[in-house]
């Protein structure tokens, strides 16, 4: 597709449930983030991918939080045993540059939006 | 690293009447900054960035943003509200491989 794409769009989980979010960047796109962003809020960073390679995470709230991106492309977003303060939009962004961003454009999904009941 | 602060929460606005959203920046050298949108259940849409060129930034959709580094503030302006212009506004700033956004700023326009 044209654009990052993200699912499920909407989940709802019950407490202490593992789930997985998926994230599809742009083809070609070698920096994949993942942000958190509560309700009410601004999105919060929680990770960095440059291909397959982990390079920045220190925005994972908690152990509890597990992202991968085994072949450069596709990325997960495991959450587990979760709790009702993990209830927000999970958003993946893609970026057709490498390093940090310097004002390069990153192109975000519209977000998996996670419900922890 | 980057800070931004979003001063407004919340901005009302009339159709057809000039929009200001208000940020200000906290940064030890020359910052990237950008202005994001974000319409309801939609992702978030690049309106504009600055990176150190002119100091004055023409986005989409008629949006425009100033730099000013004696006010160390970058506010987004607009002459003329659209109604399709409400939706949840973002003043964002870079610490090395992550955005800092601001906690937003919600502009209602009314007709």
């Amino acid at each position: 597709g044209a654009g990052v794409s993200q699912s499920p769009r909407y989940k709802v989980a019950k407490r202490g449930q593992d789930v997985a979010l998926r994230c599809d960047p742009i083809s070609g796109h070698v920096s994949l983030f993942w942000y958190q962003q509560a309700l009410g809020q601004g999105p919060e960073f929680l990770t960095y991918f440059q291909n397959e390679a982990q390079l920045d995470k220190s925005g994972l709230p908690s152990d509890r939080f597990f992202a991968e991106r085994p072949e450069g492309s596709v990325s997960t977003l495991k959450i587990q045993r979760t709790q009702q303060e993990d209830s927000a939009v999970y958003l993946c962004a893609s970026s057709p540059t490498l390093g940090g961003l310097s004002g390069n454009t990153i192109y975000f999904g519209e977000g998996s939006w996670l419900t922890v009941v | 690293a980057q800070s931004v602060t979003q001063l407004d929460s919340h901005v009302s606005v009339s159709e057809g009447t000039p929009v200001l959203l208000r940020c200000n920046y906290s940064s030890s050298y020359s910052p990237s900054l950008f202005w994001y949108v974000q319409h309801p259940n939609k992702g978030l849409q690049l309106l504009l960035k600055y990176t150190s060129a002119a100091t004055l930034v023409k986005g989409i959709n008629g949006f425009e943003a100033e730099f000013k580094k004696s006010e160390t503030s970058f506010h987004l302006t607009k002459p003329s509200a659209h109604m399709s212009d409400a939706a949840e506004y973002f003043c964002v700033g870079e610490a090395g491989t992550a955005l800092i956004f601001g906690k937003g700023t919600t502009l209602s326009v009314s007709s």
